[in-house]
């Protein structure tokens, strides 16, 4: 099925680095959201998006709607060692027949060295 | 409040067996998402329910089936079980708008043996 293109597949950075990940789309997003998944548990929120060009933060983290509605970045600031995880950025599409579905990117695995 | 509830967790079928996962969304949601979770896949879409009706489904084949409740429940069932069901199931719930945030279940791992 479609996905979002997410980039890049996985980083490797030292402890109190930033982070940046982005998802790019040939489709129009009316809501992006970025989660962070551990190892068998479900994605947590991290933080929603829902207007183009909105700038949104939550504590050391940073997304951004694209304006054109088909990109958003995430930015992870001072990374720690408890960042370490999957983040998957994903979409919501208000036409036709999406209730309920949204659109995942391949996800972002980061790696945080002590 | 409490978040969305996945039961069972862990489940081991044989080939052949049908399965029942169930899903308690946020209370005040109406909306329920289901997704299979896989490697080579990654997430993808299953169906959704509002106020137990189907609204959506996504292009799994017909021995994937849901329904919801009048509580807002859901079950999700998959019948003849293939080696290939193996996946995370993970739910989300929302207030049901089309672009509403969706909360996301710890899942259920499903091993088909």
């Amino acid at each position: 099925g479609q996905q979002l293109n997410q980039s890049p597949q996985s980083m490797f950075i030292q402890e109190g680095e930033d982070v940046s990940m982005n998802c790019t789309s040939s489709s129009i997003f009316n809501t992006w959201l970025w989660y962070k998944q551990d190892p068998g548990e479900g994605p947590v929120l991290l933080i929603a998006l829902y207007k183009a060009g909105e700038l949104t933060s939550n504590g050391r983290l940073t997304a951004q709607f694209g304006i054109t509605r088909k990109d958003s970045f995430l930015n992870i600031s001072a990374s720690i060692p408890s960042d370490v995880g999957i983040y998957f950025c994903a979409g919501l599409n208000a036409g036709g027949t999406s209730y309920g579905k949204l659109t995942f990117g391949q996800g972002t695995i980061l790696t945080v060295h002590p | 409040k409490a978040g969305v509830t996945q039961t069972p967790r862990y489940l081991i079928k044989t080939r052949g067996q049908q399965v029942t996962l169930s899903c308690s969304p946020i209370s005040g949601h109406r909306s329920v998402s289901w997704y299979q979770q896989t490697p080579g896949q990654g997430l993808q879409f299953l169906f959704e329910y509002f106020s137990e009706t189907q609204r959506n489904k996504g292009n799994f084949p017909g021995r994937f089936s849901g329904r919801q409740f009048s509580n807002s429940r859901s079950e999700m069932n998959v019948s003849t079980l293939e080696l290939g069901d193996s996946a995370l199931y993970l739910c989300a719930s929302s207030y049901g708008g089309r672009t509403d945030t969706q909360y996301f279940g710890p899942g259920t791992r499903l091993t088909v043996l």
